[in-house]
Parts: C-alpha cells; structure tokens; sequence
C-alpha cells in the first residue's frame, strides 16, 4: 500500500511568487492534515479535512495560504504571494477512522525555500 | 504558545544504554500522547501512543510513561541501539482536537 506522498520535495523561489503543495493520502483515509515545521521549531498545525470538507483550519497563517481538497482525495496548499518567514518542511499527514484518536501517517514533506 | 514542550533539544547515549527523552504539557485537558520518530529526510513516523487512563505503556524496547499530575510524559528506549538516532517528537490531544507538537530531542546512539 502507497503511504503519504507530497510533490515537490523541495521547492526555491523568490519572495512574491506563488508554490503549490500537493499531499496525496493513504487510498481511504478521511482525513488529511497539513502541518509546518519551520527549522528547530516544532511541528505546527495548519489545517485539517474531513474528505474535501475544512474541518479546522485554525492554524493557517494568513490568507496567503489556500488549501483545498477537491474530491476527497488529493489536497493542495497555495501559497500567493511567498514571503521569507513562509520557508520551512510542509508535511501532510492522513488518517482513518475519528480524526486525533489514531496514529498520524506523514508523508516524507515539501521544504519550501523562499529567497 | 507552546503547549507541548520538549526543553532537551538533543541527547547522546551510548549503545545499550537506557535513553530517556522528556515531554512536558501545559493543557490538562489532554488525554492521548503520542511519540513520533524522524530521521533525516523523511516524515514522523508513529513509535507509541498512551491515553490518559494509563501510566505507562509498553512496546518492546520502548516504553512511554505519563505523569498527569505532573502534566509530564517521557519515552524509554533500552536497551538503545545504534538505528535509534533519530529526532523524536512528542504530540498531545484533547478530544476532538488538534495534535500539538514539541519541537522534537535528536538522540545519539553512540556505537
């Protein structure tokens, strides 16, 4: 079984563009979540869904940051424009069943450079 | 504000020693820990849960021990081998909530 994939690995660009994140889940798992971590801090929550449905998105910055979950599946953050203090790992993680009663599976993150 | 709190940012024990890596919590309302391990490169991967009905929970060499009165969780590994090295992350939930994460301990495993 594929595990938590996320393109691109890692991504440079100028303060003012824009990046797109994608996390594809585990097949059948409900929820997605994005999380941050920028260097030596710890690993901060963005937002959470429930198949294409926004559950908690508390932890999303500003709104420079779209995340969207078409279909129930796949997800993307946007990211328009990029500032210097956006760089960090992006980790999407998924999982089954009630969302926080279980085991987290990530995917290996997205570093986001911002120059 | 930090609510999960990991104060040693690194750790080095010699192989087949005990290794201990703290947590502290500031949220009572947390009822389920959790530790993740991260090498390089790679995502978090799930190591050991604990809920807050237990006070320790046990997976082959690695046990997860929480303090509630002490709002302070700690995972031992023993004996530590050399592919333990690795930064270890705590995470902890109330109901219904969000993981939140501790900004991790690296540990040595020194041959």
């Amino acid at each position: 079984e594929a595990g938590v994939t996320q393109f691109p690995s890692h991504s440079v660009i100028e303060k003012g563009q824009t990046v797109t994140l994608r996390c594809d889940p585990i097949s059948g798992h409900d929820n997605l979540y994005w999380y941050r971590r920028v260097m030596g801090k710890e690993i901060k929550f963005l937002l959470h869904f429930v198949k294409e449905s926004k559950q908690d998105e508390s932890g999303m910055p500003n709104n420079r940051f779209l995340a969207e979950r078409t279909g129930g599946t796949y997800s993307t953050l946007k990211v328009q424009p990029a500032e210097l203090e956006d760089s960090g790992v992006y980790f999407c993680a998924s999982s089954q069943g009630l969302p926080y009663t279980g085991e987290l599976f990530f995917g290996e993150g997205s570093r986001l450079t911002v120059l | 504000d930090q609510q999960v709190k990991q104060n040693s940012p690194s750790l080095s024990v010699q192989e087949g020693r005990i290794s201990i890596l703290n947590c502290d919590y500031t949220n009572s309302m947390f009822d389920y820990f959790l530790w993740y391990k991260k090498y390089p490169a790679e995502g978090p991967t799930f190591l050991i849960s604990i809920s807050s009905i237990k006070d320790k929970n046990e997976d082959g060499r690695f046990t997860v021990f929480l303090n509630k009165s002490a709002k302070h969780l700690s995972l031992h590994i023993v004996p530590s081998q050399p592919g333990d090295s690795a930064v270890y992350f705590c995470a902890a939930s109330a109901p219904g909530n969000q993981f939140y994460f501790g900004t991790g301990t690296s540990l040595t495993v020194i041959p």
